[in-house]
């Protein structure tokens, strides 16, 4: 069974960091490429960034370009999102996605972890 | 202006048919639509990808579309269980970046 799990969310202050960690396993995680997706409270899905396998390409969303970094340890079959300069407006529940390689189709999703930044 | 535009709430009775459209600017190019299904309190999962596939345990009453920039999701044998959020996306390569619309509100009256 393909499970992610995220974890790391918590409340945390402007201005500061924090890094996501998703727990994948049931499936050959080096092989696929991931996606970070977040939701605003009562708001829509929003794409942040994408890895690809062996860690490359990457892409980040604009809303998130320069604070946040995604990585992979494919050893642990992990994935992370190291998030900077944090705002209000990050406020969310952060998702893991399996990416599965046919047209940008996230396959398995995560059950999200809760990131508050406030004051 | 987002790439893509969903109606922000759609609505039918049960057993009836009801269709979500997605409608993409005119500069996203040549993209392939993916639908996802959240319904309330979980997480979204993948309803339709490549525009019309179904993964696996989907129900045959989910089908999609697409017609040039813009795709469309139909339900048919509305069932109270569907009632949930739905939103389309899709990889825009000429903005290198991943894109959902902002998702369709579906009421089961």
């Amino acid at each position: 069974e393909v499970r992610l799990v995220e974890s790391g969310g918590t409340l945390v202050q402007p201005g500061g960091s924090l890094r996501l960690s998703c727990a994948a396993s049931g499936f050959t995680f080096a092989s696929y490429s991931l996606n970070w997706v977040r939701q605003a409270p009562g708001k829509g899905l929003e794409w942040l960034a994408y890895i690809g396998r062996g860690g490359s390409p990457i892409f980040y969303g604009d809303a998130v370009k320069g604070r946040f970094t995604i990585s992979r340890d494919d050893a642990k079959s992990s994935l992370y999102l190291q998030m900077d300069s944090l705002r209000d407006e990050d406020t969310g529940v952060y998702y893991c996605t399996r990416d599965s390689g046919t047209t940008g189709a996230d396959d398995y999703w995560g059950q999200g972890t809760l990131v508050t930044v406030s004051s | 202006q987002s790439l893509l535009t969903q109606p922000p709430s759609a609505s039918g009775t049960p057993g009836q048919r009801v269709s979500i459209s997605c409608s993409g600017s005119s500069n996203i190019g040549n993209v392939n639509f993916n639908w996802y299904q959240q319904l309330p309190g979980t997480a979204p999962r993948l309803l339709i990808y490549n525009n019309y596939e179904r993964p696996a345990g989907v129900p045959d009453r989910f089908s999609g579309s697409r017609s040039g920039t813009s795709a469309s999701l139909a339900i048919t044998g509305l069932q109270s269980d569907d009632e949930g959020d739905y939103y389309c996306a899709a990889w825009v390569g000429v903005v290198t970046s991943r894109v959902f619309g902002g998702g369709t509100k579906l009421t089961v009256l």
